[in-house]
C-alpha cells in the first residue's frame, strides 16, 4: 500500500500561472482533503470531498478549485498563482463515519510562487 | 467557531526531562481528539487518538472534559522526539478536522 500520494513534490511557478497538484489514495477512503501548511499558521483547510462526487469549501478556498475525479483521486487547482499561495500543501484522506476520523497525510507538495 | 489551542510556538527540554504538551479545545460536545506529529520535512503522522488509550512512543494524552484539554505528556524525552506536534480535533458531527497551530518540540542532548 502506498497510502496517499501526491504529485509535484516541488514546483516554482510565476505569479498568474496556473497548475494542478495530484492527490491518490489507495485505502478506498470515503473522505479526502487539501490542506496548506505555513509558519505559524499550522495547518488551515483549503477543499474537502466528505465522498465521492462532492466537494466543500473550507477555511481557506479562495484562488482554488479542486475536482474528486473518481474515489481515488482528488486534485487541486490554481487557477492564477499568487505569492500568498507559495506553501507547502499536504492531501489526506480518512475514511468518514463515526469511526473514521483518522486522517492520512501525503508527503506534501512543496509550492513557491515568484 | 471551533478552535484547537496550543500555547507553546517552541517548547526546548534537555534529553531525560519530563514533556507536556498543552492542547485545549472549545467544542463542548464530544469530540474525537488526536496528536500528530510532523519530523522534519516529512508528511503528518498519527500519533495517538484518544479514544485508543493507548501509549506510543512513550507518548501518553488524557481527555479531560472539564478543561476541554487533551494534553501530550512523556516523562523522559529523547533527541528523536525533537518535531512539530499538532492537537486535533473532529469538527461537530463532520468527519473535518482542526489543527491546532503546533509545538515546536526541541530536545537538547
Amino acid at each position: 500500500n502506498a497510502g496517499v500520494t501526491q504529485t509535484p513534490k516541488f514546483q516554482v511557478l510565476k505569479t498568474g500561472q496556473s497548475m494542478t497538484l495530484q492527490c491518490a489514495q489507495d485505502m478506498n477512503h470515503n473522505s479526502m482533503y487539501w490542506y496548506r501548511q505555513d509558519p505559524g499558521m499550522g495547518l488551515r483547510l483549503i477543499y474537502y470531498s466528505a465522498s465521492e462526487g462532492t466537494t466543500d469549501k473550507g477555511e481557506v478556498p479562495n484562488g482554488y478549485n479542486v475536482s474528486r475525479l473518481n474515489k481515488r483521486e482528488f486534485s487541486l487547482r490554481l487557477e492564477s498563482a499568487a505569492p500568498s499561495q507559495t506553501s507547502v500543501y499536504f492531501c489526506a484522506s480518512s475514511q468518514g463515519g463515526k469511526r473514521g476520523y483518522e486522517q492520512y497525510f501525503g508527503p506534501g507538495t512543496r509550492l513557491t510562487v515568484t | 467557531a471551533q478552535r484547537v489551542t496550543q500555547p507553546e510556538k517552541l517548547l526546548s527540554v534537555f534529553k531525560g526531562a519530563p514533556v507536556e504538551l498543552k492542547c485545549n479545545y472549545s467544542y463542548s460536545g464530544s469530540p474525537e481528539l488526536f496528536w500528530y506529529v510532523q519530523y522534519s520535512r516529512q508528511r503528518l503522522q498519527l500519533l495517538l487518538r484518544h479514544i485508543s488509550r493507548e501509549s506510543i512512543k512513550g507518548f501518553t494524552a488524557d481527555l479531560n472534559k472539564g478543561e476541554t484539554s487533551f494534553h501530550l505528556k512523556k516523562p523522559f524525552a529523547q533527541e528523536e522526539d525533537s518535531a512539530m506536534y499538532y492537537c486535533a480535533s473532529t469538527r461537530g458531527s463532520q468527519g473535518n478536522l482542526i489543527f491546532g497551530k503546533g509545538t515546536k518540540l526541541s530536545v537538547k542532548p
